[in-house]
Formats: C-alpha cells, sequence, structure tokens
C-alpha cells in the first residue's frame, strides 16, 4: 500500500460546479499536508497547506481528518482555468520537509 | 533568477550513456531535494541534502543514481548506464526551513533514455 493514495481519476467536471478529492494516508506521524497543482509538463505548484482543522482560500477549502488520516480539497464554482493535477502530499515536519505524494488526480472542467 | 533552475530541461540519452542535471536552488535555502515523476505519477523522493550533508539517499533507485551538492548551493545528479526505466522528469525542489513553509519546484528535466 502507498503511504499516500489517491483517485486518480480523471475528474470530468462542468464548469461552475463542485468538486471534491479525497487523499488518504497511512503515516500516522505526518504532520504537514499540502495540496499541490501540476499543470501539463509543468512543475508541481504549492496550491494549499493544510495545518490542524484546514484552511479556505477562495474558492479551494482544504480539510484534514487525523481519525480518519484523509485529507480533501474543495473547489467551489469550478473554473476552465482549474484544470490541472491535483496532487497531495505528506511531511514529517521535522525540519526538512521531505515529502511523499500521492499520483495525482486529474481534474478537465468542461465548458 | 528567483525560483530553482535546472538543466538541461530535456535531454534524450541512448541506453548505457551517462547523463549529468544540474540544479541551482533558491538564494538562501539550505535544504535540496530531488525527485524523480514518472508518466503519470506523483513525484517520488530520491535524496535530500541540507546545505553540502546528503542526509538521506533512500529513494536513489539503484547505486548507478549519484547526486552530489559540494559546495552547499549547485547540486548534480548523475544516473551512470541509463537505462530506459530512467525515463523520467527529475525535479529538483528547495526548502527555505522554518514553520509554515514548504518546498518549491524547479521545472525538471525531461530525460528520455532511447
Amino acid at each position: 500500500r502507498k503511504e499516500v493514495e489517491q483517485d486518480p481519476g480523471p475528474f470530468n467536471v462542468p464548469e461552475g460546479a463542485t468538486v471534491a478529492f479525497n487523499c488518504t494516508y497511512s503515516n500516522s506521524a505526518s504532520q504537514s499536508f499540502f495540496w499541490y497543482r501540476q499543470d501539463c509538463r509543468k512543475e508541481p505548484k504549492l496550491l494549499m497547506s493544510v495545518y490542524s482543522s484546514g484552511n479556505e482560500d477562495g474558492r479551494f477549502t482544504a480539510q484534514l481528518n487525523r481519525a480518519s488520516q484523509y485529507i480533501s480539497l474543495l473547489i467551489r464554482d469550478s473554473k476552465l482555468s482549474d484544470s490541472a493535477t491535483y496532487l497531495c502530499a505528506g511531511g514529517s515536519n521535522f525540519g526538512n520537509e521531505k515529502l511523499t505524494f500521492g499520483t495525482g488526480t486529474r481534474l478537465t472542467i468542461i465548458p | 533568477g528567483a525560483g530553482v533552475s535546472q538543466s538541461p530541461r530535456y535531454k534524450v540519452a541512448k541506453r548505457g550513456q551517462d547523463v549529468a542535471l544540474r540544479c541551482d536552488p533558491i538564494s538562501g535555502h539550505v535544504s535540496l531535494f530531488w525527485y524523480q515523476q514518472a508518466l503519470g505519477q506523483g513525484p517520488e523522493f530520491l535524496t535530500y541534502f541540507q546545505n553540502e550533508a546528503q542526509l538521506d539517499k533512500s529513494g536513489l533507485p539503484s547505486d548507478r543514481f549519484f547526486a552530489e551538492r559540494p559546495e552547499g548551493s549547485v547540486s548534480t545528479l548523475k544516473i551512470q548506464r541509463t537505462q530506459q526505466e530512467d525515463s523520467a522528469v527529475y525535479l529538483c525542489a528547495s526548502y527555505p526551513g522554518g514553520a509554515g513553509n514548504t518546498i518549491y519546484f524547479g521545472e525538471g528535466s525531461w530525460l528520455t533514455v532511447v
């Protein structure tokens, strides 16, 4: 079993809809979690950090559930520009921030 | 520049050839990481440096892979006797340290072994 698991998708969602992804992690020692966005043939870029009970940034909301060991990403009012692969990652937060990534979830927003 | 810089961006190597991939991290970032990303997969950890010290190389897939960062800034990932399964994007990332921060990736070096 991979340490971080995601549904690879693809998710094809109409513009304006709300879409949610989940990511599960198996290492209970993981302290910090992140969502990265990766466009085709580009490097991953940080979308959101997820700490304690989660956080919100505009149309994006990330939640952490330590008891069930999963994090989620919710995108509201989805836009064509949201089409990308979304990677979740966990780190030990012991000062080196070595991250373990999931395989990524591919999202396509349909006009 | 302000970001992590990697070169070459694209490399085609014949099987058995040695390759060297360079990473120039963000100025002042003491931590540097190398990741390997195969097509359709997430980045997989290869190795980690803090300044010039290689503190973790547990992700290097074989002894054909070697990384160095002799002066604590620029790093080189070397792959000897390349094999087709080495074809991937090699991502370098640097980390500023401290709470609330995360790693920042370069654009990657795309390696194709033919």
